[in-house]
């Protein structure tokens, strides 16, 4: 089956900087990639995502990128804010035959932008 | 978009005990989900649960212990049975995901076993 490593594991950054974060995947066969931003007490929602058809895609503060060939992808936040902080997955999905499919997550990056 | 409704939000329940957590959508879907995230941790798939068969489970979990109903494509529930502190965690159901899909949450049920 799939599986997606998530580095790092937490990360600190300043009122401004960016973040990044980054996972690896290792079913070729994996083709949608989205990313989600957990809230204390709330269940994950989805930020971006990215198919594997593309290589970039940015929506204001966030971007992602693909490498399909590496099979890697990153999110990036730039000009991040305190509301930010959260814990972040990424997931990828991949298709078990006769229409099932199924996520599996990175084991999330724990976000604190500091004021 | 789906809206999903989940309830319990959070339950202290005791050992040996069982709880049964709803899961209502605002739309009809083919394919419900279950997952478990334990303190600090990621989603594990618990099981798939389709509308008029039997769920699908993943390795590490059986029906005896999580029992799943889907009497009709808008309603799942979970049941996490003979309950040990180790079954503490937050419990979610999701919808969709599929064909490069968006993937919706509930907000979870944050069970702690005592």
């Amino acid at each position: 089956g799939e599986n997606v490593e998530q580095h790092p594991s937490t990360l600190s950054v300043q009122e401004g900087d960016s973040a990044v974060i980054k996972c690896t995947y290792s079913d070729s066969a994996s083709n949608y990639f989205p990313w989600y931003k957990q809230e204390l007490g709330k269940g994950p929602q989805l930020i971006i995502d990215i198919r594997s058809n593309v290589g970039e895609k940015k929506d204001q503060r966030i971007a992602v990128t693909l490498n399909k060939t590496a099979k890697h992808f990153s999110l990036h936040i730039t000009e991040t804010q305190p509301e930010d902080s959260a814990v972040y997955f990424c997931a990828a999905i991949q298709y078990s035959g006769a229409g099932s499919y199924q996520l599996t997550f990175g084991k999330g990056t724990k976000l604190s932008v500091i004021p | 978009s789906a809206v999903i409704s989940q309830k319990p939000s959070r339950d202290i329940c005791q050992r040996g005990t069982s709880l049964t957590i709803q899961c209502q959508v605002d739309s009809q879907v083919t394919m419900m989900f279950w997952y478990r995230q334990q303190p600090g941790q990621s989603l594990t798939l618990i099981a798939t649960a389709n509308q008029g068969s039997e769920a699908t489970y993943e390795s590490g979990f059986v029906i005896d212990k999580f029992p799943i109903s889907r009497p009709n494509l808008t309603f799942s529930t979970l049941t996490v049975s003979n309950m040990s502190p180790e079954d503490s965690s937050i419990y979610l159901c999701s919808v969709g995901g599929g064909a490069g899909r968006e993937a919706f949450f509930g907000q979870g049920t944050r069970l702690t076993v005592v």
